[in-house]
């Protein structure tokens, strides 16, 4: 079946590089995506979003950046931080359709001294 | 956190006994839902409530009822667990557009560990 998926299960970053985290859908009728972060034991907490009139987003230190033509999706956090360790899920919904989000299975983003 | 409660947080049961966890919103959004998460899985919908007494299903609805009698609570039930139900599950609301929220911004409760032996 359709899902979203995510290219790396876990990613190492020095502190203070970028960290760029990857997902890729499969569902051409998405058009509204969203990144989510969770930290241990806490609930995922939304982080932004884009919709597929655009290819970038920004935010208060990310970036997504969306490609329709390859169907992939992409966060990008500048400057990473301790404070970013966590999981990343990328998700997608239509966008005014029902109300059901599918989620991927998650990066883990770890940060390195 | 949105006003969003989840009990009990952690609960320990036996195969065959009926559950039952509650969520707990305080600012009477419409939307809520359930998901389990389970290592390898990410976040799955197990029933999604659009209103009072208004519910549907998710992608992992067997085993699991739903139960909105009033805007604020929603209710999740295992009527038999089974070891296969060993889960975190996680209640959402969304607010919906507006208020300097993104249309499908959702917020999630804290989680309920739930262990069946």
């Amino acid at each position: 079946g359709e899902s979203v998926g995510l290219h790396l299960p876990t990613l190492s970053v020095q502190e203070g590089d970028n960290s760029i985290i990857n997902c890729a859908y499969s569902n051409s009728a998405s058009d509204y995506f969203i990144w989510y972060k969770q930290e241990s034991g806490k609930g995922p907490q939304f982080i932004i979003d884009i919709r597929s009139n655009m290819d970038k987003r920004q935010g208060q230190r990310v970036t997504v950046l969306l490609n329709k033509t390859v169907k992939h999706l992409s966060l990008q956090i500048a400057a990473t931080q301790p404070g970013d360790s966590a999981v990343y899920f990328c998700a997608e919904n239509m966008y005014g359709g029902d109300d059901k989000i599918i989620f991927g299975k998650g990066t883990r983003l770890h940060i390195l001294p | 956190d949105a006003g969003i409660t989840q009990s009990p947080r952690h609960k320990v049961t036996e195969t065959g006994t009926p559950v039952t966890l509650r969520c707990h919103q305080t600012e009477n959004h419409r939307y809520m839902y359930w998901y389990r998460q389970d290592p390898g899985h990410g976040l799955r919908l197990i029933h999604y409530s659009y209103g009072v007494k208004d519910t549907d299903k998710g992608e992992v609805s067997d085993g699991y009822s739903v139960s909105r009698s009033k805007t604020e609570d929603f209710l999740l039930t295992l009527e038999s667990a089974t070891s296969s139900q060993t889960s975190v599950y996680f209640c959402a609301i969304r607010p919906g557009q507006g208020a300097g929220v993104e249309y499908n911004e959702q917020f999630f409760g804290p989680g309920t560990r739930l262990t069946v032996l």
